[in-house]
């Protein structure tokens, strides 16, 4: 148990489907993030929010969709992807920009 | 663009021998290095965050240095064991800046 929760754990949805991501924390952290793991690239920044504000947008494309309704629960809502964006989604929080992320297990998303 | 540059890219090492790898980042508007380590099937965990130059941290037989003014920092494991095998990744924040960037990482593997 890692005190980030992310859900589901696998995701495979079609190109026209709409799904999202979820991601708790138990920490009482006040800082999430969104980072994508492609194969063979370094963890990527997508979005960060501190305390429920999004303070980073890492050149996102649009069909990636952030909510942060408060400072445990992180969306990220899908939509028209393509099968580029298949890879390992992974949520983080951390108490300030000092401090270490924490790490959920990630959901694995496929595209088909 | 921000590079963060770990060496090497992968490493085997003998059980009981003592290893280091790099990581390069940019020396201008530092403002902290996180280490993590992760294992196959887990998320990624820290290791350290540091933030002074000439920051030294130990933690049980790993330990890390941080040169801010050339840009580099070391991550030492001494007397290896097999559960030291994972991928180690460090990542750069800079001033200014909510989300850390990651480097590609060390895949370490411990051979008995």
């Amino acid at each position: 148990e890692t005190g980030v929760t992310q859900t589901p754990r696998h995701l495979v949805m079609g190109m026209t489907n709409k799904k999202s991501l979820k991601c708790e924390q138990h920490l009482g952290h006040n800082a999430m993030y969104w980072y994508k793991q492609s194969a063979k690239k370094p963890l990527e920044l997508m979005f960060v929010y501190n305390f429920k504000e999004q303070t980073e947008n890492n050149s996102v494309p649009s069909r990636f969709s952030p909510e942060c309704p408060n400072s445990s629960h992180l969306f990220l809502h899908l939509h028209t992807l393509q099968p580029e964006d298949s890879a390992l989604y992974l949520c983080a929080s951390s108490q300030t920009r000092d401090s270490p992320l924490h790490f959920g297990n990630g959901t694995r998303l496929t595209v088909t | 663009i921000l590079n963060v540059e770990q060496s090497p890219q992968s490493l085997h090492v003998q059980e009981g021998d003592s290893t280091n790898f790099t990581c390069s980042f940019p020396s201008s508007n530092f403002y902290a290095l996180h280490w993590y380590r992760w294992e196959t099937a887990k998320s990624p965990e820290a290791l350290f965050v540091m933030t002074l130059n000439g920051d030294e941290k130990k933690k049980g037989r790993i330990s890390a240095t941080l040169n801010t003014k050339e840009g580099y920092s070391y991550l030492y494991i001494k007397g290896s064991q097999p559960e030291d095998s994972a991928t180690y990744l460090c990542a750069f924040i800079r001033g200014g800046a909510d989300g850390l960037t990651f480097g590609k990482g060390t895949h370490l593997i411990i051979q008995p």
